[in-house]
């Protein structure tokens, strides 16, 4: 079975740091996406990338998938309180018939 | 109208209780999925259907029984449920099973 592992599992920081979240795995993914979710609330999509070295960025938030395609990092810059959730990768492999995998989620606590 | 909706979002029910949560997606998808989530745990995919047709059950007990009667409405039927199964049950669709999933806010389950 493959596995989505998720660094760190939960981080806690001050508003305005910087901070990186990794999404590892052995296996190759035709899509990655991440999601944020907040207590009590479904998970909600922030991106998909596709394509191997493909960057996106959603106002502070870049997200990378690696050459390779099969890892991925999300980088937020000046952190706000209103970055706090849980941070969930899940990726699309064929090796795995299609299905999705998600990680174990990275909880991301900013503090005013 | 938003595009995965889930009712009720919160039930506490007894032991003895027969229960349905609902959901339904306007997103036009072919695909619809349950997930169960709890404090401190992965997400558990449940059951899975594309085009009303069930393609994945995960080993879930018998006392869940999912129902999809077309392509945008999913049900997920409870009976003779125990205090374990209280958890987040959230409810995702994408346009096919190997597509981006988008999910519902989920329905808070306690089970006394």
């Amino acid at each position: 079975t493959q596995l989505l592992e998720q660094s760190p599992q939960f981080l806690s920081i001050q508003e305005g740091e910087n901070l990186t979240v990794y999404c590892n795995s052995s296996s190759v993914f035709s899509s990655l996406q991440w999601y944020r979710q907040e207590p009590g609330e479904g998970p909600v999509l922030l991106v998909t990338v596709v394509t191997g070295g493909e960057v996106k960025k959603l106002k502070r938030l870049t997200f990378q998938f690696g050459d390779a395609r099969k890892d991925s990092s999300l980088h937020i810059t000046a952190a706000q309180p209103g970055d706090t959730g849980l941070y969930l990768c899940a990726g699309v492999s064929y090796e795995n018939a299609g299905k999705s995998t998600f990680g174990d989620g990275t909880t991301l606590t900013v503090k005013p | 109208e938003t595009g995965v909706t889930q009712t009720p979002r919160h039930l506490v029910m007894g032991m003895t209780n027969k229960k349905s949560l609902k959901c339904e997606q306007h997103l036009g998808h072919n695909a619809m999925y349950w997930y169960k989530q709890s404090a401190k745990k992965p997400l558990e995919l449940m059951f899975v259907y594309s085009l009303e047709e069930r393609v994945e059950n995960n080993s879930v007990p018998s006392r869940f029984s999912p129902e999809c009667p077309n392509s945008s409405h999913l049900f997920l039927h409870l009976h003779t449920l125990q205090p374990e199964d209280s958890a987040l049950y959230l409810c995702a669709s994408s346009q096919g099973p190997t597509d981006t999933q988008y999910f519902g806010p989920g329905t808070r389950l306690t089970v006394l």
